[in-house]
């Protein structure tokens, strides 16, 4: 299994509403990442997990909230988002998170989650 | 810092024909450079890598070498098929597998 698999495909939420985007992945890899893409942007950075701790938070607001419950799976829970929050959501996952004298380890990418916040 | 440029604009191309997309950076050290392309509604898949200087990475008829002395990792393919139509980023790795990536250049391959 080579993939990165993430849920849901699409969600429409309002402002005040809670919800979650899930990713699963069962390479094995250590490291997952939430990337945020805006239309016609390149993706962005928001959070890197490394053996289930967070490593990397690229000063995200709270209202982002990451979770990793174990090896395979890493969730983001979203509350009180902003119609400025409605972007596609990608994951990955890469065997190690650490510098690797080899080179760099490489990121699989999910699909994604499209978010529509209204 | 470290960074990635891309060609400015849309790509728009006839079938068969010969694909160039420009990519330079600027990064402390050597970096692993990477393309990824990403297909309509989809996320991005790792077309092609390469880790050291004068490295060739090659997928799916595209190419691409890391040249030290331009700074530059440019995508090239011989024939283009309109199943190419995607964006395609240039990233390169950096500290704790952060990856810059490039701002994306869309291609459109006309039948």
């Amino acid at each position: 299994d080579t993939e990165v698999t993430q849920t849901p495909k699409h969600l429409v939420m309002g402002m005040t509403n809670k919800k979650s985007l899930k990713c699963e992945q069962h390479m094995g890899h250590r490291a997952m990442y939430w990337y945020k893409q805006k239309a016609k942007k390149p993706p962005e950075l928001m959070f890197v997990y490394s053996y289930e701790k967070l490593s990397i938070n690229e000063s995200v607001p709270s209202r982002f909230s990451p979770e990793c419950p174990n090896s395979s799976l890493l969730n983001l829970h979203l509350h009180a988002l902003q119609p400025e929050d409605s972007a596609l959501y990608l994951c990955a996952s890469s065997q190690d998170y650490r510098d690797s004298s080899y080179g760099a380890n490489v990121l699989t990418f999910g699909a994604g989650s499209r978010l529509t916040v209204l | 810092g470290n960074s990635v440029t891309q060609m400015e604009g849309p790509v728009t191309l006839s079938e068969e024909a010969f694909l160039t997309i420009n990519c330079t950076y600027t990064a402390t050290g050597y970096p692993s450079l990477f393309w990824y392309v990403q297909y309509p509604g989809e996320g991005l898949q790792l077309l092609l890598k390469a880790t050291k200087a004068d490295d060739k990475g090659s997928n799916k008829g595209f190419e691409a070498t890391y040249r030290k002395e331009t700074t530059s990792f440019h995508l090239e393919k011989g024939s283009v098929q309109v199943s190419d139509s995607a964006v395609y980023f240039c990233a390169l790795h950096y500290g704790n597998n952060r990856l810059a990536f490039g701002k994306g250049n869309q291609v459109v391959v006309i039948p």
